[in-house]
């Protein structure tokens, strides 16, 4: 069974701080992708990273991808309130057989 | 373009009774995911259809669920003899392609099943 382990389960900060979210697997992933989802909605994809060693960035977030391409972890700085839902990894690929296993989310509370 | 929708946003039922969920996918998208969501967890996969091939099927939990796609568009998800630990929050998702790395996923905003 390959799982994607993400910890951690949850988090709440204060307004400005730094965090960081980790998302760990044993298996080898041909993508690592990062969603957002909010109460009562879906998951909205965040980013998608595909290559061993990867770093994006989108405006305060930072993602990058473990050099094996096990791993991930989400930086975000300066946090906000409006940063405030559930994260979510997810690796795909061949060896997944076309479809995405999620880890189990982190609860992210920012008060302001 | 319409987003995924989902219909109901919400279901009640009772122990026992048989529930259907339904998903419309983004025109064009061959691949069609379902999923369960428990309160504040991630996703656990169900079922996946793409194209004409015949649908993955191995994440459902038990023979009483089921799940077809018609016209290679819309989805239905049937849960039969509804049990209480089957409430969560059943998701549907759709994109381009699959076997693709990095292949994006669009969400609908999920079915709310409460089974008492």
């Amino acid at each position: 069974t390959q799982l994607l382990e993400q910890s951690p389960q949850f988090l709440s900060i204060q307004e400005g701080e730094n965090l960081t979210v980790y998302c760990n697997s044993s298996s080898v992933f041909s993508s690592l992708q990062w969603y957002r989802q909010e109460p009562g909605e879906g998951p909205v994809l965040l980013v998608t990273v595909v290559t061993g060693g990867e770093v994006k960035k989108l405006k305060r977030l930072t993602f990058q991808f473990g050099d094996a391409r096990k791993d991930s972890s989400l930086h975000i700085t300066a946090a906000q309130p409006g940063d405030t839902g559930l994260y979510l990894c997810a690796g795909g690929g061949y060896n997944q057989g076309g479809k995405l296993i999620f880890g189990q989310g982190t609860e992210l509370s920012v008060k302001p | 373009g319409a987003g995924v929708s989902q219909s109901p946003s919400n279901k009640v039922t009772e122990k026992g009774k048989d529930v259907e969920l339904r998903c419309d996918p983004i025109s064009g998208h061959t691949a069609l995911y379902w999923y369960r969501q428990s309160l504040g967890q991630g996703l656990e996969f169900l079922i996946y259809f793409q194209g004409n091939s015949a649908p993955d099927k191995s994440g459902l939990p038990s023979d009483r669920f089921s799940a077809e796609r018609t016209g290679g568009s819309v989805s239905t998800l049937t849960i039969q003899r509804t049990q209480q630990e089957d409430s969560a929050v059943y998701l549907c998702a759709s994109s381009l392609l699959s076997f693709s790395p990095g292949e994006t996923q669009y969400f609908g905003p999920g079915t709310r099943l409460l089974v008492l």
